[in-house]
């Protein structure tokens, strides 16, 4: 059992330089989630997809935007990466929406130079 | 000002001994839950707590969720190495968002 899976799982950019962070879950999951994870700041919601066709803003979405291409699906990208967004991004997925995230991937670590 | 406190940050125990550790906050929440989290991989749901004074266990694991809804604790009876974790615990506020504490990192030595 996959269930979510994140590529890729470390990345280092430049500033300035762009990338886009995939995420795919198999377990048919409505809702999915991105999350950065810092040193003293615990887990911080970035954006949200309740369901298929929707995306919303979540605690710290400045700096990044996001697609829900499918039901399985949900990238994050950061369009000109900042030393700010160092941090280790997790994407998540639940059956449906009640802001709990069920299942989490393994994260990717990602390093702005 | 973080929403869910969670005490002590850093606990290291013999195995075989009991812990347990808080998760505090002055906002009261529709559910909270526990994740534990190991270096390099993400959280791992662990229970999810709804009624106020409601208690779950899962295997040594105890876990408590306060009557007023806004605490809950976390106690490991005779903990083992494999208890060694990052404890995250997170409640949900009334827009369905779920807010995270900062975590309780446990160390079990053999």
């Amino acid at each position: 059992n996959a269930g979510v899976t994140q590529t890729p799982k470390f990345q280092v950019l430049k500033t300035g330089q762009s990338m886009t962070l995939q995420c795919a879950q198999d377990m048919n999951h409505n809702s999915m989630y991105w999350y950065r994870q810092d040193p003293g700041m615990g887990l911080r919601l970035i954006y949200y997809s309740a369901s298929e066709g929707t995306t919303d803003k979540g605690e710290v979405p400045n700096g990044y935007n996001v697609s829900r291409l499918n039901k399985r699906e949900f990238s994050l990208r950061l369009e000109s990466a900042a030393p700010s967004q160092t941090s280790v991004y997790f994407c998540a997925s639940s059956p449906g929406w009640l802001g709990q995230p069920q299942h989490f991937g393994d994260g990717t670590r990602l390093s702005i130079l | 000002t973080q929403l869910l406190e969670q005490s002590p940050q850093f606990l290291s125990i013999q195995e075989g001994e009991n812990l347990t550790v808080y998760c505090n906050s002055s906002s009261v929440f529709s559910s909270l839950q526990w994740y534990r989290q190991e270096p390099g991989e993400g959280p791992v749901l662990l229970v999810t707590v709804v009624t106020g004074g409601e208690v779950k266990k899962l295997k040594r694991l105890t876990f408590q969720f306060g009557d007023a809804r806004k605490d809950s604790s976390l106690h490991i009876t005779a903990a083992q190495p494999g208890d060694t974790g990052l404890y995250l615990c997170a409640g949900v506020q009334g827009n369905n968002r779920l807010a995270f504490g900062k975590g309780n990192q446990v160390v079990v030595i053999p």
